[in-house]
């Protein structure tokens, strides 16, 4: 059972334009969730979280919505830039995180010049 | 924020052998640390949550007796990957729950031959 899905593995935007990433959830327990981003080979790299009591938070270029109701997040990027070309992760988890996570199989951006 | 070394970072060792990585905490005193698996094209999968002093807690379907997860002390966890196989080959990576966040290790690619 996967709990955590992103489906689409692979998005492409134009520099400068928003980038628009989703994951859904099954798990009703997760009360939080994060984004990463990761280059190949390398370590993941945190990007932004949210609580479950919160439907947004921004940092930066960087927003991620909650729908506790639809059991969705989203990531969005603006405006894109070349360095954002890379796999982003949507995990979830119980306990505020500290339960370890659970994570979607990936979405390769890939940000047009 | 929690910087986490891993070590090392590449490692190709023979069929039967064993492997060990190291996970270092070099700032933030640990007491849970995770250890993820991500094979190609799939999503980072938890394998299992190393708790300092104790016994570390297994993900279902994960071998304990084949990877042997230590945390003698607050900064550090190792995960022996014990008469490795082809099939070992993965990219393994440590993670530090800081509170707040996760932090990643740079992750060890790993290969059996």
């Amino acid at each position: 059972d996967q709990q955590v899905k992103q489906n689409s593995p692979s998005l492409s935007v134009q520099e400068g334009r928003i980038s628009i990433l989703n994951c859904d959830y099954t798990n009703s327990m997760f009360d939080y969730f994060l984004w990463y981003k990761k280059y190949p080979a390398e370590g993941p790299t945190f990007l932004i979280s949210i609580s479950s009591i919160k439907d947004k938070n921004e940092d930066g270029r960087f927003t991620v919505f909650l729908n506790k109701s639809a059991k969705h997040l989203s990531l969005h990027i603006v405006p894109s830039q070349p360095g954002d070309s890379a796999v982003y992760f949507c995990g979830g988890g119980s306990g505020g995180g500290a339960d370890g996570l659970t994570f979607g199989k990936g979405t390769h951006l890939i940000i047009q010049p | 924020g929690a910087v986490v070394s891993q070590h090392p970072s590449r490692v190709i060792c023979k069929s039967g052998t064993s492997v060990k990585i190291e996970c270092r905490s070099l700032d933030f005193q640990a007491t849970t640390m995770f250890w993820y698996r991500q094979f190609p094209k799939k999503s980072l999968m938890l394998m299992a949550t190393s708790n300092e002093g104790s016994k570390a807690t297994y993900e279902q379907g994960v071998e304990k007796d084949k990877f042997l997860i230590n945390h003698a002390s607050l900064t550090l966890s190792t995960l022996t990957v014990t008469s490795a196989h082809p099939e070992d080959s993965s990219f393994y990576i440590c993670s530090v729950w800081g509170g707040t966040e996760a932090f990643f290790g740079q992750g060890t690619r790993l290969t059996v031959v």
